[in-house]
C-alpha cells in the first residue's frame, strides 16, 4: 500500500533563518506531489506541485522553493524565513496516470512557528 | 484563477439531525470536487468527491450534489453523530494534475 512520509512534524525557526521540509511516498511510482499550507483560519493553500522529477509548479509567489530531486521525494525551502511563512504545511500526493484529477493523499503535517 | 467560497464557517446541531455545508466556485471547467474532513491536529481525509458529469453521489450517510449551472456543490450529512465532528472542506479542479483550490472550511460541532 502507498504511504507519505513527512517531518517533521513540528519546527520552531528563528527569522531569516533556512527551511527545509522534506516529504517522500512509498509504495507508487510517478505521483504528482504537492505542498499545501494551511493558516489559521483559512482554507488548505496550493504552493508548489510536480508532476515529475525536476518539473516544479508555483501558485503564489512566496518566500519559499520547491525542488523534486528524485520521483517519490518533493523538499520545501526557504533561504531566509518570515514571519508569515508559519502555518501547518501540508505534502501530499496523487496518481498521475488514468483518470485526470483524483484524490490527494496528505501527509501528516509539520506545524513551523516563525519567531 | 479558480475560488472557492464555503457556508457556513461554523455550523453546530444536536446529535441526530442533518448538516449541509454549501460551495460555490468561479470557473466553470472545473469538473472535480471533493470533500475533506480534517479532525484537529490531523491531516485531512478525503470523504466523498463528486465529477462534473454526475449530479448527486451518496455513501452511507454523506451526500454530495453538484449543480454545474449554478456552479455550486453542497455536502450533506444525515443522522450526525459526535464523531462527525471535524473541519469539512470543499475543493475544486479543473487541471488533470489534481491542483485543488480548497474553501477555508467549516467547523461542524455535533452534540450529544
Amino acid at each position: 500500500s502507498q504511504t507519505i512520509h513527512q517531518w517533521p512534524a513540528t519546527l520552531v525557526q528563528p527569522v531569516g533563518s533556512p527551511l527545509s521540509l522534506e516529504c517522500t511516498v512509498e509504495g507508487t511510482s510517478n505521483p504528482n506531489l504537492y505542498w499545501y499550507r494551511q493558516a489559521a483560519g483559512r482554507g488548505l493553500q496550493l504552493l508548489f506541485y510536480s508532476v515529475g522529477i525536476g518539473q516544479i509548479s508555483s501558485e503564489v509567489p512566496q518566500n519559499l522553493s520547491a525542488s523534486r530531486p528524485q520521483d517519490r521525494q518533493f523538499i520545501l525551502s526557504s533561504k531566509k524565513l518570515l514571519l508569515s511563512d508559519s502555518g501547518f504545511y501540508l505534502c501530499a500526493w496523487s496518481v498521475r496516470l488514468g483518470l485526470p484529477n483524483t484524490e490527494a493523499f496528505f501527509g501528516q503535517g509539520t506545524r513551523l512557528t516563525v519567531v | 484563477g479558480e475560488n472557492v467560497e464555503q457556508h457556513p464557517s461554523t455550523l453546530s446541531v444536536q446529535e441526530g439531525d442533518s448538516a449541509v455545508i454549501k460551495c460555490t466556485y468561479s470557473d466553470s471547467a472545473s469538473n472535480y470536487f471533493p470533500w475533506y474532513k480534517q479532525e484537529l491536529g490531523k491531516r485531512p481525509q478525503l470523504i466523498i468527491d463528486i465529477r462534473s458529469n454526475v449530479g448527486e453521489k451518496k455513501d452511507q450517510r454523506i451526500a454530495v450534489t453538484l449543480n454545474k449551472t449554478a456552479k455550486h456543490f453542497s455536502l450533506h450529512i444525515t443522522e450526525t453523530q459526535p464523531e462527525d465532528s471535524a473541519v469539512y472542506f470543499c475543493a475544486a479542479s479543473r487541471s488533470r494534475y489534481s491542483t485543488l483550490t480548497f474553501g477555508k472550511g467549516t467547523m461542524l460541532l455535533v452534540s450529544p
